[in-house]
This record gives structure tokens, C-alpha cells and sequence, in this order.
């Protein structure tokens, strides 16, 4: 079946690069998206990647998609404390039926 | 406008009572899903509508669940005869038909069954 897996914790030192990861299971996923979600929030999206792409960069952030190993990563670059958060990883097939979001993980950041 | 909006946004009812739930999804969008979140777990898909069709429903929707999307506009998610397991963020999203842009989330709908 489906299964979107991540790690729960993040704590990262302020200015520094986060690295969140993602494994998920399903091979024919088409998109494969990180959301944000902040305390009390609703989530929000924060990038997508289709599954015939390596890699997208939009400003801090960069996705890289090993699609072999059906593994997913988001690096934020000088993480702020606006960054902290929960990530979402999710994954979504063709048909659009409906997206399978992973546990979340949260990301502190350290003074 | 406004993004998807989700009324009420905080929900307190006795076990047992039934509670209905709405969600107006972004005008030009024809995909409409709803998700439970509980505390901790990220959010569990429940059912879909393209338009007014619903689509597809999830094990987790028990036969107390139903949703409805009656004009392909808003919907509504009512809950009978509630249960205390049923205490969760109910999350309302829509999207495009291509649905490449993701999904757009309401803020939820807090249910807190006593």
C-alpha cells in the first residue's frame, strides 16, 4: 500500500542548513509536495516536484527527488526562526485522486 | 478570493450528538477533499468530490460519516452520533483539476467530542 515515512525531530542551529527527509513507497507517485505547517495553522504548500525531475530549487529552498530509492529531501537554506514548523512530505499518483501525507516533521531551530 | 474557508473552526459536542461541518472551497476549483488530522499523525485522507460526484471514500469513514457536495460548490461533512475517537482537525482542501499547484487547505474545523 501506500506509505510516506519521516523522521519526527529536527533541531537545527539558526543560520544553518535544515535537511528533512522523506522515504515513501508508492512508484507510480507522479508529485511529490513539502507543506508547512505552523502552530494553530493550517497547511500550507510550500513546493512541489514531478517525478521526472532530479531536483527544484525556489529561493531558500531545494528539493532533491531520488526517485530510484524513493526518497525525498528538503533542504532550507539559513534556516530562520520562522522556519520553525511542522514539514509535511506527501505523495500523489496521476489518477489525482487524493494525496498521502507522511507523519510530519518538526523542525526547532537553536539560537 | 478568500482561499478555502471551513465554519465552524472550533466544535465542542456531547458523545452521541450529531455535528455538521462546512467547507467553500476556492471558486474555480473542481477537486474537493476532506482529511482528519489528530494530534501528532499527519492528515488522514476521508473522501473526494470532482464536483458533485463524490469520488472516492476512505476505510476511515465509517458509516456514522457522510459528506455531500450537492451543487459542486460548498460541501458539508456531518458526523452521527459522535464518539470521543472522533475528537480531530477535520481539514477541508481543493485544487484544480490538473491539481499541480497541490492542494489549497482551509484552517480545519477542530472537533473535540466530550
Amino acid at each position: 500500500g501506500e506509505d510516506v515515512e519521516q523522521s519526527l525531530f529536527l533541531s537545527v542551529r539558526e543560520g544553518d542548513s535544515s535537511v528533512i527527509n522523506c522515504t515513501y513507497t508508492d512508484s507510480s507517485s507522479t508529485y511529490l509536495y513539502w507543506y508547512k505547517q505552523e502552530p494553530g495553522a493550517g497547511l500550507q504548500l510550500l513546493t512541489y516536484i514531478f517525478s521526472n525531475m532530479d531536483m527544484k530549487q525556489d529561493q531558500r529552498l531545494t528539493v532533491l527527488l531520488n526517485k530510484k530509492d524513493k526518497h525525498l529531501s528538503l533542504r532550507i537554506a539559513d534556516t530562520q526562526t520562522g522556519d520553525s514548523a511542522i514539514y509535511f512530505c506527501a505523495e500523489g499518483d496521476s489518477s489525482a485522486s487524493k494525496i498521502i501525507f507522511g507523519s510530519g516533521t518538526r523542525l526547532s531551530i537553536r539560537p | 478570493d478568500t482561499g478555502v474557508s471551513q465554519d465552524p473552526r472550533h466544535k465542542i459536542t456531547k458523545r452521541g450528538q450529531n455535528v455538521t461541518f462546512r467547507c467553500d472551497p476556492i471558486s474555480e476549483h473542481n477537486r474537493l477533499y476532506w482529511y482528519r488530522q489528530t494530534l501528532g499523525q499527519g492528515p488522514e485522507f476521508l473522501t473526494y468530490f470532482q464536483n458533485e460526484a463524490q469520488l472516492e471514500k476512505s476505510r476511515l469513514l465509517s458509516d456514522r460519516f457522510s459528506a455531500e457536495r450537492p451543487k459542486g460548490s460548498f460541501s458539508t461533512l456531518e458526523i452521527q452520533r459522535t464518539e470521543q475517537g472522533d475528537s480531530a482537525m477535520y481539514l477541508c482542501a481543493s485544487s484544480s483539476e490538473d491539481r499541480v499547484g497541490g492542494y489549497t487547505f482551509g484552517s480545519g474545523t477542530r472537533l473535540t467530542v466530550v
